[in-house]
This record gives structure tokens, C-alpha cells and sequence, in this order.
């Protein structure tokens, strides 16, 4: 159980496109998820928090405007990157959890490898 | 604001033998938890062990250990029997009521035949 997918698994836009990429927790509901994002051999940066059914919580320095985040129902977030540029290029990650209050365990998809040419 | 910090950004260890990876964080709040995880080349995400703040004795699964030193915040892996698919990126990790995780630097292993 606890399983967390993310599509796609690896995707290649052209400067200034947008890009969706998708969270689902395949068998829990999942009020709460998480992205981060990983630069080769570094580790995961805290993104935005979002819980379903409200706005997204950015974290400090993270460009809300460039970084769409929708939590539209407990299986399913999305990370919108928009007008990507070559530094946007890195490793996605998700994570989903029961709740944000007290320790709900965080269990993660398998990641996104965006690539901006 | 809490940190976490791993100091060692490369080890090796032989086949079987015995490694310690070292953690320590920095914290106000007095319950909170901490992880290990394992990130191997796939990428994906997998929890090694975890540790509740208010308990005093260590957390053990197989052979997988921890050191937790609340005083000194410190909270060390321990990996017995070292295998070849222990192989991977590991980090340490802080969770307080947020519920947010703050990962430290990672620490690659490397495990020798």
C-alpha cells in the first residue's frame, strides 16, 4: 500500500513552454502533498505545500506565478512549470500524506526529470 | 528554523562490514521526528528508519540502527552487514508538527565488493 505515481517520468520542452506534471496517490487519500526539487547529487528542497481543495503554500523564494500548483482532489496534485527556461531544468518530486498536523508519514512518487532545452 | 546538517558527503565501505553515517539538526521544539532515507540511482525515495523524539531508545530495523543523542541532537545510521544494494544516497531528515520534512545534504555510500 501507500503508493505515490508521478507522470511522466521524464519529459523534454523547448525554452519558454509550459510543462504539467502529475502526483497521484494510487491508493489513499492524500489531503496533503508535497514537491521538491533535487539538482544532481544535492538533496530535496521544499517546494510548495498544498492541501486539497485550498491554494498552495509556497515555500520562501519559490516563484508561485512560475511553479502552478492545483490539488484538486485527495489522489491527484499537479506542478504546472510555466515558460520554462534551461535553469528549470531538475529532478521533481512529490510526496502525499494523510495530513500536515502531527507526524504523517511523507511517502514519495518516483520523480520527474525536466529537461529544458 | 530548524537545519539538519550530514557532514560527510562520500563514504565507502566494504562488503559486509560495518558503516556510521553521521547526522546532527538544530532545533527549539522538543517533540519532533527523524528519518533516514535511502535515495539508490532509480531515484526513488525509500524510508531506511525512523525515530520519535520522545522515545529514548534507539530504532532498529534489521540491520539498520540509529544512535539518537537528544542532548547533543545528534542522530547517526548504523549499517550492519553492509550490502551491495545498500548503494545509494542517504539522507537525514527532521519532521516537527508541520508536518514539512527538512533534508540534510545527503551523504553517497558506496559499497565495496
Amino acid at each position: 500500500g501507500a503508493v505515490v505515481s508521478q507522470h511522466p517520468s521524464w519529459v523534454i520542452c523547448k525554452s519558454g513552454t509550459s510543462v504539467k506534471i502529475e502526483c497521484r496517490s494510487l491508493d489513499f487519500q492524500a489531503t496533503t502533498m508535497f514537491w521538491y526539487r533535487q539538482f544532481p547529487k544535492q538533496s530535496l528542497m521544499l517546494m510548495a505545500t498544498s492541501n486539497e481543495g485550498s491554494k498552495a503554500t509556497y515555500e520562501q523564494g519559490v516563484e508561485k506565478d512560475k511553479f502552478l500548483i492545483n490539488h484538486a482532489s485527495l489522489t491527484l496534485s499537479t506542478l504546472t512549470v510555466t515558460s520554462a527556461h534551461p535553469e528549470d531544468s531538475s529532478f521533481y518530486i512529490c510526496s502525499a500524506s494523510t495530513g500536515i498536523r502531527g507526524y504523517n508519514e511523507q511517502f514519495f512518487g518516483p520523480g520527474t526529470r525536466l529537461t529544458v532545452l | 528554523a530548524q537545519t539538519v546538517t550530514q557532514s560527510q558527503p562520500e563514504m565507502s565501505v566494504q562488503e559486509a562490514e560495518t558503516v556510521t553515517l553521521s547526522c546532527t539538526y538544530d532545533t527549539s521544539e522538543s517533540n519532533y521526528y527523524l528519518f533516514w532515507y535511502k535515495q539508490p540511482p532509480s531515484r526513488q525515495m525509500i524510508l531506511v528508519i525512523r525515530q520519535e523524539a520522545y522515545k529514548q531508545q534507539n530504532a532498529t530495523e534489521n540491520r539498520f540502527s540509529v544512535n539518537f543523542q537528544k542532548a547533543a541532537k545528534s542522530f547517526s545510521l548504523k549499517i550492519s552487514d553492509s550490502q551491495l544494494g545498500d548503494t545509494a544516497m542517504y539522507f537525514c531528515a527532521f519532521m516537527s508538527n508541520t508536518g514539512k520534512l527538512i533534508f540534510g545534504q545527503g551523504t553517497t555510500l558506496q559499497v565495496k565488493p
